[in-house]
């Protein structure tokens, strides 16, 4: 399976600001995916990010909030922006390397915005 | 994908077998069915999946009822490091590339 890096693994944030996360992945994906864990509940999907083209938003998630980058096939960054207390909550990156098959995600960035 | 059922919680002792059941009673001819698990301060990780026979890993065992509208995660003796949020998920077996679908999934805790 993929070895994916996330950074930050946290961070705490002023309102207003935007804070932009940080998936590298050991080897070269078409398909990245976005989620959201606010807490104590599932995981959330916001947007999938392929290379080389604009991300696909899910119902609720904006560009203009969730920008997305997607430079190559082994990276890509999610920027929270404008930033309030309601994004705090833990952000995770994924990849599928097989086709639907064992899904590798990332540790995850928990975000606090005071 | 065809949605799955799951008690919110399950409580099990450390050593002992855990049965962790899934109803799915929509599931497709075609959908595969998932176990991911998310340990505390963790992105999930795969489990195990299956399609119509049981499936055994060396994480655990996956046991599909005959008509598969329902299904078992089994883990033969739960140890404190199983303790984690586990999500029973349906893909379609022409999904692809797709990302995963979580429910709320069952918290499992082990008691010592």
């Amino acid at each position: 399976s993929a070895v994916i890096s996330q950074k930050p693994s946290r961070d705490i944030c002023q309102r207003g600001t935007s804070l932009t996360i940080q998936c590298q992945v050991d080897s070269q994906v078409t398909m990245m995916f976005w989620y959201r864990q606010q807490p104590g509940q599932s995981l959330t999907l916001i947007a999938t990010a392929n290379q080389g083209s604009e991300a696909t938003y899910e119902s609720g998630f904006v560009i203009d909030k969730f920008p997305i980058s997607r430079p190559n096939l082994t990276f890509s960054t999610l920027t929270v922006s404008n930033m309030s207390p309601e994004d705090s909550s833990i952000y995770l990156c994924s990849v599928s390397l097989w086709r639907g098959l064992g899904y590798t995600f990332g540790s995850g960035t928990r975000l606090t915005v005071v | 994908d065809a949605k799955t059922t799951q008690p919110n919680s399950m409580e099990s002792n450390e050593e002992e077998p855990v049965h962790l059941p899934c109803n799915h009673s929509t599931i497709s001819g075609t959908d595969y069915i998932h176990w991911y698990r998310q340990l505390p301060s963790q992105g999930p990780e795969y489990v195990i999946h299956g399609l119509t026979s049981n499936v055994n890993n060396r994480m655990a065992s996956l046991a599909i009822a005959e008509d598969r509208k329902s299904s078992t995660l089994i883990l033969h003796r739960a140890t404190l490091r199983d303790a984690a949020v586990y999500y029973c998920i349906l893909r379609d077996a022409i999904s692809g590339n797709t990302p995963l679908v979580f429910g709320k999934g069952t918290r499992l805790s082990v008691i010592a």
